[in-house]
């Protein structure tokens, strides 16, 4: 069965750049029909796509979050990472990776558990 | 950008109600659009997919219908398992997956 799992920093400094890694186990992050991506909610708020990434590096971004963000894929160990810079408080939220299909099957339908993110000093 | 509006933000109902929520896009989105349930605390889950195509282990009481630019999400009976908030996502275009504002359901 697939699972995804985030990992790293649950404090970051403003101004500071945030990394997230989602490991992908009981799966292969190379499968030719899926992308993984990256959503976040904001504490008692909606959920925001920030982005997702193809097994061969092919990145999509939310315009409003492009000029901050990278999304990069490892397909030997099977992970992929966000890098989200210039942080501020309004970049606390719990970070959730996901896989999602393509085209009429491009909904998130593997979840990980997430991960909380604090920006403060 | 296409926006995604859903209504009411929030309600309460009865266990054994109907429930609905409307889902609208700003633009024609064909049926690439799906549902999450989100239970407080918990990950969300997908429920609908291609605007009514019912994801395996959902209960048959979720339903979803429409195209193009009002979608809607059904729940036959509700039951106390329910509560949650639902968000719409549209997936039509690669570089805009983007979600409702979504729709906090209680039992009243």
């Amino acid at each position: 069965q697939l699972q995804l799992q985030e990992s790293g920093p649950g404090l970051v400094k403003p101004s500071e750049t945030l990394s997230l890694t989602c490991t992908v186990s009981g799966g292969s992050i190379t499968s030719v029909e899926h992308f993984w991506g990256w959503i976040r909610q904001p504490p008692g708020k909606g959920l925001e796509w920030i982005g997702s990434v193809y097994y061969r590096g092919n990145t999509y971004y939310n315009p409003s979050l492009e000029s901050r963000i990278t999304i990069s894929v490892d397909t030997l160990r099977n992970h992929f990472s966000l890098t989200l810079t210039s942080l501020t408080a309004a970049d606390t939220a719990m970070y959730y990776c996901a896989r999602r299909g393509s085209d009429l099957l491009a909904y998130m339908d593997v979840w990980g558990k997430g991960t909380m993110v604090y920006v403060s000093s | 950008d296409i926006q995604m509006t859903q209504s009411p933000s929030s309600l309460s109902a009865s266990v054994g109600d109907r429930v609905t929520i409307t889902c609208r896009a700003s633009q024609d989105i064909s049926n690439y659009l799906a549902w999450y349930q989100q239970k407080p605390g918990r990950v969300p889950r997908v429920l609908i997919y291609g605007a009514s195509t019912v994801q395996s282990g959902v209960p048959a009481r979720f339903s979803g219908s429409g195209s193009g630019t009002e979608f809607i999400l059904t729940i036959s009976s509700l039951q106390p398992e329910d509560v949650a908030t639902y968000y719409c996502q549209k997936y039509d275009n690669a570089l805009a997956l983007t979600f409702g504002g979504g729709t906090k359901v209680e039992i009243k």
